[in-house]
C-alpha cells in the first residue's frame, strides 16, 4: 500500500549549516508530493510541493526534487536559521483520492 | 483573506461528556478533513467530507462523528469523551479539483484534554 517514510529526528544543527531531511514514498502512479512545516503551537503550513517527476519545489530557501527513480523527495536547505526550528512532514495523496498519507514528522532544532 | 479557523483553541472536558470542535473555512473548498496528532503517531485521519451531506470514516473514526450541512463548516463531535481522545485536533480543507494533486490547508488546531 501507499506509504511515506521520513528520517527519524530530532535533527540538531548549528545556524548556517546545510540541512537534508530524507523522505521516501510508496505510491501507485505519480501523485503530487508535499512538504509541510509545523512551528511550535501552530498548524501545518504548506512549505513546498512538486506535481510530477523531476519537478523541483522551492520556498523560503528550501528545495525538494521529485525523484521517480529513487521514489524520494528529500528536503534541503543550504543555510538554516534558528527560525527554521520546527517539525517537517512529508506527504502525498493516496492513489486516486484526496486523502493524504503523512510521514511521522522530523523535528529540526537550529542552534545559534 | 480566505482562511480556515478552529474553535475552541483549547478545551478541557471530563470523561463521558459530549464535545464538539468547530472548523470553518472561507475558501469555498469542497473537501474538508479532521486529523488528530499524537506523539509517536504523526497525523491520523478521523473523518473527511467531499461535499455537503457527504461524510466518510478515516482510519481512527471510532468515538467521533461529523456532519456537513454547508460548504464552510465541518464540526467534529466526540459522543462520549474518553481519556484516549486527549490530543491535538487539526482541520484541513482542499479545493477538490483533482485527486493526487490537491493541496490541503490546515487550521491552527484545537488542544483537547479529557480528564
Amino acid at each position: 500500500g501507499d506509504s511515506v517514510t521520513q528520517m527519524e529526528g530530532p535533527v540538531t544543527l548549528s545556524e548556517e549549516a546545510f540541512l537534508t531531511i530524507n523522505c521516501t514514498y510508496t505510491a501507485t502512479g505519480y501523485p503530487s508530493l508535499f512538504w509541510y512545516v509545523q512551528y511550535p503551537g501552530e498548524g501545518l503550513q504548506l512549505l513546498l510541493k512538486a506535481t510530477k517527476a523531476d519537478d523541483k519545489g522551492s520556498n523560503k530557501g528550501f528545495e525538494a526534487t521529485y525523484r521517480k527513480e529513487t521514489t524520494s523527495f528529500h528536503l534541503e536547505k543550504g543555510s538554516v536559521q534558528v527560525s527554521d526550528s520546527a517539525v517537517y512532514f512529508c506527504a502525498h495523496p493516496t492513489s486516486g483520492t484526496y486523502k493524504y498519507i503523512f510521514g511521522t514528522g522530523t523535528r529540526l532544532k537550529v542552534l545559534a | 483573506d480566505a482562511e480556515i479557523t478552529q474553535s475552541p483553541r483549547h478545551k478541557i472536558t471530563e470523561t463521558g461528556r459530549q464535545v464538539t470542535l468547530a472548523c470553518h473555512q472561507t475558501w469555498n473548498h469542497n473537501n474538508m478533513f479532521w486529523y488528530r496528532q499524537d506523539l509517536g503517531h504523526g497525523l491520523r485521519l478521523i473523518h473527511y467530507s467531499y461535499g455537503v451531506q457527504d461524510t466518510n470514516k478515516g482510519e481512527v473514526s471510532d468515538g467521533y462523528s461529523v456532519s456537513r450541512s454547508n460548504t464552510e463548516d465541518l464540526p467534529l463531535t466526540l459522543e462520549s469523551a474518553a481519556s484516549s481522545q486527549t490530543s491535538v485536533y487539526f482541520c484541513a480543507s482542499s479545493e477538490g479539483r483533482g485527486p493526487s494533486t490537491d493541496t490541503q490547508y490546515f487550521g491552527p488546531g484545537t488542544r483537547l484534554t479529557v480528564l
